[in-house]
């Protein structure tokens, strides 16, 4: 079965700070990967996605995330944080396993920015 | 620009009241989900559909209902609302291929008394 681990529940940087949200997945198939943002109040928002076209993967308001297959990793960064960075993310994996080809998140990280 | 629209926003209902929570989509996505979303904010998958007159249970077991006599209308129920049941529900839908994201809801937080 394909699964997705976000290391760490809280993650919290300074103002233009570099952001780092790490992701690792299962999968014994190439995957298709995905990147979500909650803002409070709000459903999920795609920030990027893998497709196996490119490895480093660009999305919006600045983050991407670099697919590495020896690691099994698809971290998402962002040079420089700003306050309304902050958010719930959520990395996801397509399983391809299933006819209803069902998403499958991870348990979120909380980004706080601290001015 | 909302493609996506789930009523109502927020609802607080009494123990024992039967409610629907709607959800309509308008890009002709054949696939719909309904996701349930506790305090610590993980998704679970409580009910998907693949098209019209399809509905499957999640991964999440879950005492409501589906239907899906439309393409474009995924509405949840329950029958007889329970505090357990308080919490946030999120509608998504995508299209057929693997690859495709899901397009979300802004939710309806329900709050059962």
């Amino acid at each position: 079965a394909q699964s997705v681990t976000q290391l760490g529940s809280h993650v919290s940087v300074s103002e233009g700070a570099l952001v780092l949200l790490r992701c690792n997945y299962s999968s014994s198939v190439p995957p298709y990967l995905f990147w979500y943002v909650q803002y409070p109040n709000q459903g999920l928002q795609l920030l990027l996605k893998y497709t196996s076209a490119a490895t480093l993967v660009k999305g919006i308001n600045g983050f991407e995330a670099e697919f590495k297959k020896s690691e099994t990793s698809f971290h998402l960064t962002k040079p420089s944080a700003h306050m309304s960075d902050a958010a719930e993310y959520f990395c996801a994996v397509s399983d391809v396993y299933s006819s209803a080809s069902k998403i499958i998140f991870g348990s979120g990280t909380r980004l706080s920015i601290r001015p | 620009e909302a493609d996506i629209y789930q009523t109502p926003r927020y609802l607080v209902i009494g123990t024992g009241k039967k409610i629907t929570l709607e959800c309509s989509q308008t890009m002709g996505h054949d696939k719909m989900y309904w996701y349930q979303q506790d305090p610590g904010m993980e998704l679970h998958l409580i009910h998907y559909s693949y098209g019209v007159n399809s509905t499957e249970k999640g991964d999440l077991s879950s005492e409501s209902t589906v239907s899906r006599i439309r393409t474009e209308h995924f509405p949840l129920t329950l029958e007889s609302a329970r505090p357990s049941h308080t919490s946030q529900y999120l509608c998504a839908s995508s299209d057929r291929s693997y690859n495709s994201p899901l397009h979300f809801g802004n939710g309806t937080r329900l709050t059962v008394t």
